[in-house]
């Protein structure tokens, strides 16, 4: 089993649409949760990163449910800029455990 | 954007010759990473460093080794490059938890990538 897991996708969802993705982890140890964005070709970059309570910055959520071990990301009112593809990743903490788990990602292409 | 820098961007080479990876940053960060990425695969970590002269090993080390001389300098080696070894590379920096109060920590930063080809 891989420690962290995805839905590959592709997602196919219309300009405006809200979409969902879930993650879940196998290490119940794990400590901190975030998702990346991945551009065609290019590097990560840190989305956001996930807390217990749930966050949100402006269109995106992220939820995190330690008991079922799954991490979600909302998007709302999606727009043609947020085709991508979203990686899940886990830390397994610990001070000074810097090392990072990702997921395979999942694609998303906003349909005009 | 952070300031990391990978040379090459693009290399071809042959089975068998040796390859150096160079991963450069201005940030100062304490921490950096070689990952991996491959079709089917997360990243997966190859080797990384806390400090100078200081380097562990990833989940994927086989065949690499790395070397850390100064705080901005992290290099990966293919002491002998295979095919499987064909892929893309991206380092990364982060900087310790307790040094980034009130901010996203263990925020890792990416640079942009060397994609290599093994022949």
């Amino acid at each position: 089993r891989k420690e962290v897991e995805q839905d590959p996708g592709p997602f196919n969802v219309p300009e405006g649409a809200t979409v969902a993705f879930n993650c879940t982890y196998s290490n119940s140890a794990s400590q901190s949760f975030f998702w990346y964005r991945q551009d065609c070709r290019k590097e990560p970059k840190l989305l956001m990163s996930v807390y217990s309570s749930g966050n949100e910055d402006g269109r995106f959520t992220a939820q995190l449910n330690r008991a079922s071990q799954y991490i979600s990301l909302l998007i709302r009112d999606s727009k043609l800029s947020d085709s991508a593809t979203y990686l899940c990743v886990v830390r397994e903490g610990g001070f000074g455990n810097e090392k990072l788990t990702f997921g395979t990602g999942t694609r998303l292409t906003i349909i005009p | 954007d952070a300031g990391i820098t990978q040379s090459p961007r693009h290399k071809v080479t042959e089975t068998g010759t040796p390859v150096t990876l160079r991963c450069h940053q201005t940030e100062n960060h304490r921490y950096m990473y070689w990952y991996r990425q491959d079709p089917g695969h997360g990243l997966r970590l190859i080797h990384y460093s806390y400090g100078v002269k200081d380097t562990d090993k990833g989940e994927v080390s086989d065949g690499y080794s790395v070397s850390r001389s100064k705080t901005e300098d992290f290099l990966l080696t293919l002491e002998s490059a295979t095919s499987s070894q064909t892929s893309v590379y991206f380092c990364a920096i982060s900087e310790s938890e307790t040094l980034r109060q009130g901010s996203s920590y263990n925020e890792q930063f990416f640079g942009p990538g060397t994609r290599l080809t093994v022949l």
